[in-house]
């Protein structure tokens, strides 16, 4: 069964403290990885995508990268307003395309 | 450009009713996904609609169904709700189903609670 397991499912952080999350998955055919950042009372908002294992994206203080079994993405300094849920998906290859989530990390920043 | 939005915000039914949920995408957007996120299970995808069509489905009963209008807007209704249907529906839409998850955006959901 294809899964997507995400830890820590909690973090928290000083402000300018650095750390990585993972999210470590089991397809059978990964066509990309996307990660999301969720606050509170809103949907999920789009980060990146990745398609192949070496391959890195950055953004402000986030970082992802991809291996062959998981991915992480790195946080670089993180400030309060950094504090969020962050979803990783994978969509996989097949007759039945869809997106499958891991149940996220829950990132909190203190000041 | 308008975001997503979805009706109603927050909704609470009791078990055995049923409820219909609104999505209306993004101008020009053609695909309309449904998920449901609970603290236990996540993000699960229900399904997606594309031209009024169903193109995909998740591993959820039949009392979850939905349909899609020729402009694009999307209903989700579940029938004889139960404990377990508590949860945050979501609807997503992006310009079409061939790749284009890059710009798939989500709404706010609706949070249903059922008593």
């Amino acid at each position: 069964e294809d899964q997507v397991t995400q830890s820590p499912e909690a973090l928290r952080l000083q402000e300018g403290e650095s750390s990585s999350l993972n999210c470590s998955y089991t397809v059978s055919g990964l066509r990309g990885l996307f990660w999301y950042r969720q606050d509170p009372g809103k949907g999920p908002e789009f980060l990146f995508t990745l398609y192949s294992a070496g391959e890195e994206k950055e953004k402000e203080r986030l970082k992802a990268t991809l291996t062959k079994k998981e991915s992480f993405l790195h946080i670089t300094a993180p400030k309060p307003e950094d504090s969020a849920t962050y979803l990783c998906a994978v969509l996989l290859w097949g007759g039945s395309e869809k997106l499958v989530f891991g149940k996220g990390t829950k990132l909190t920043v203190n000041p | 450009k308008a975001g997503v939005t979805q009706t109603p915000r927050y909704l609470i039914k009791t078990r055995g009713q049923q409820v219909t949920l609104s999505c209306s995408p993004i101008s020009g957007h053609r695909s309309v996904s449904w998920y449901q996120q609970t603290p236990g299970q996540g993000l699960q995808f229900l399904f997606e609609y594309f031209s009024e069509t169903q193109r995909n489905k998740g591993n959820f009963p039949g009392r979850f169904s939905g349909r899609q209008f020729s402009n694009s807007r999307s209903e989700m209704n579940v029938s004889t709700l139960e404990l377990g249907d508590s949860a945050l529906y979501l609807c997503a839409s992006r310009p079409s189903t061939s790749g284009s998850y890059n710009e798939q955006f989500f709404g706010p959901g609706t949070r249903l609670t059922v008593l």
